[in-house]
């Protein structure tokens, strides 16, 4: 159980276009998901806190209009990149808390956006 | 607010040797402390955790970790490894005492196993 996946998987796009990233939560409901970024050979940032019905939490230094979180329902979150830009490239990763699980997060498989 | 420090930033080791990765946190609240592993080209996995309880915890493929208090540590530990051990590995416990705070990672571990 604690299946997430994510949509596309791999995604490359012309600098300028916005791309959209699904997150879902395949067997359990998640009122709240987040939203990581990694860079080679690095640790996971957090970049957003997603929850369901309400505006995301941005941490600080991400730009808010730029990546626009959606958590329309209890399985599902969207990341959007807008206006995409070389710099923007990296491995996006989700991940969802399940219910009385406490802390315990499990993650998406991520998504390589590369933007040329 | 809590910060999580794995020092070891790159292990090389050879098959059957033993192994300790290091992991520190500095939050002294509640105290909930996970170990993840990434394989290569594949999605974070959960090797173990702690939330309470006996400080040495058992997780999968092997692989145990000790919650030492006194210490703020939470090293992962392995009597033999094998090649299949090659992964990057995260330690990582929440910000704070709430079920709802945010996780924070260490910097993570490579680890290379020579065959």
């Amino acid at each position: 159980g604690a299946v997430v996946s994510q949509h596309p998987s791999w995604v490359i796009c012309k600098s300028g276009t916005s791309v959209k990233i699904e997150c879902r939560s395949l067997d359990f409901q998640a009122t709240t998901m987040f939203w990581y970024r990694q860079f080679p050979k690095q640790s996971l940032m957090l970049m957003a806190t997603s929850n369901e019905g309400s505006k995301a939490t941005y941490e600080q230094g991400v730009e808010k209009d730029k990546f626009l979180i959606n958590h329309a329902s209890l399985t599902l979150s969207t990341l959007t990149v807008t206006s995409a830009h070389p710099e923007d490239s990296s491995f996006y990763i989700c991940s969802a808390r399940p219910p009385a699980r406490g802390n315990e997060q499990f993650f998406g498989p991520g998504t390589r956006l590369t933007v040329l | 607010a809590q910060s999580v420090s794995q020092h070891n930033h790159h292990v090389i080791l050879s098959e059957a040797a033993s192994l300790e990765l290091g992991c520190n946190y500095s939050y002294g609240g509640t105290v909930n402390l996970f170990w993840y592993v990434q394989y290569p080209g594949q999605h974070l996995q959960l090797l173990l955790k702690y939330f309470s309880g006996d400080p040495l915890v058992k997780g999968i493929k092997g692989f145990e970790a000790e919650f030492i208090k006194s210490k703020f540590s939470f090293n992962l530990r392995k009597p033999s490894v094998q090649w299949s051990d090659t992964a990057e590995y995260f330690c990582a416990a929440p910000e704070g005492d709430s079920s709802a705070s945010k996780i924070i990672f260490g910097s993570g571990t490579r680890l290379s196993i020579r065959p």
